[in-house]
């Protein structure tokens, strides 16, 4: 099955300088990459999306990559505010997960990120 | 439009016991998953119910449980509680159209189960 891995776990960032996560999956027939947002006590928010016919898509200060060759995507936000604090989740889907166990969308293990002011 | 509602919002129950948390999707959306997230494990998938039948199903044991109303609404229960059973549980729903698969999915608080 689809295996998603996330790194950093941990990131920790100045105000105002930018953070990169990166996640490589396993599966090449996945083509829909979401990415999450989880603030404490809250459920994970999806704050971008990408398929696998685009290589770059941008929503202000957050952008995500993909490089199907490599299987490997990214998030950036750029000019990283105290409010982006938050653990930070990529997942991936493909129709070859359907009706596994894994359920429809794979997620890595998240990311922690800090913004200090 | 409202989004995902989860309730309650915290539940303390003993081992041994059951218990039954509520999920009421996206208007329109008639997909229902849920997962099970702790701090070691992240985010694990239990189930998902399409037009009041279970799609998917993840590798948890038979005590977990869940069904789907014909309103799209949603229900897990969980019986003979034990201790590694407390987590956020969460619930997340989508359109449903294509098997599910690629779609954007819209999670709900979740719910803060403790077992004592």
């Amino acid at each position: 099955g689809e295996n998603v891995e996330q790194h950093p776990s941990t990131l920790s960032v100045q105000e105002g300088d930018s953070a990169v996560i990166k996640c490589t999956y396993s599966d090449s027939a996945s083509n829909y990459f979401p990415w999450y947002k989880q603030e404490l006590g809250k459920g994970p928010q999806l704050i971008i999306d990408i398929r696998s016919n685009v290589g770059e898509k941008k929503d202000q200060r957050i952008a995500v990559t993909l490089n199907k060759t490599a299987k490997h995507f990214s998030l950036h936000i750029t000019e990283t505010q105290p409010e982006d604090s938050a653990v930070y989740f990529c997942a991936a889907s493909s129709r070859l997960n359907y009706g596994g166990s894994q359920g429809n969308l794979i997620f890595g293990k998240g990311t922690k990120l800090s913004v200090k002011p | 439009k409202a989004g995902v509602t989860q309730t309650p919002r915290y539940l303390i129950k003993t081992r041994g016991q059951q218990v039954t948390l509520s999920c009421s999707p996206i208007s329109g959306h008639r997909s229902v998953s849920w997962y099970q997230q702790t701090p070691g494990q992240g985010l694990q998938f239990l189930f998902e119910y399409f037009s009041e039948t279970q799609r998917n199903k993840g590798n948890f044991p038979g005590r977990f449980s869940g069904r789907q109303f014909s309103n799209s609404r949603s229900e897990m229960n969980v019986s003979t509680l034990e201790l590694g059973d407390s987590a956020l549980y969460l619930c997340a729903s989508s359109l449903g159209a294509s098997g599910g698969v690629n779609e954007k999915l819209f999670f709900g608080s979740g719910t803060q189960l403790s077992v004592l």
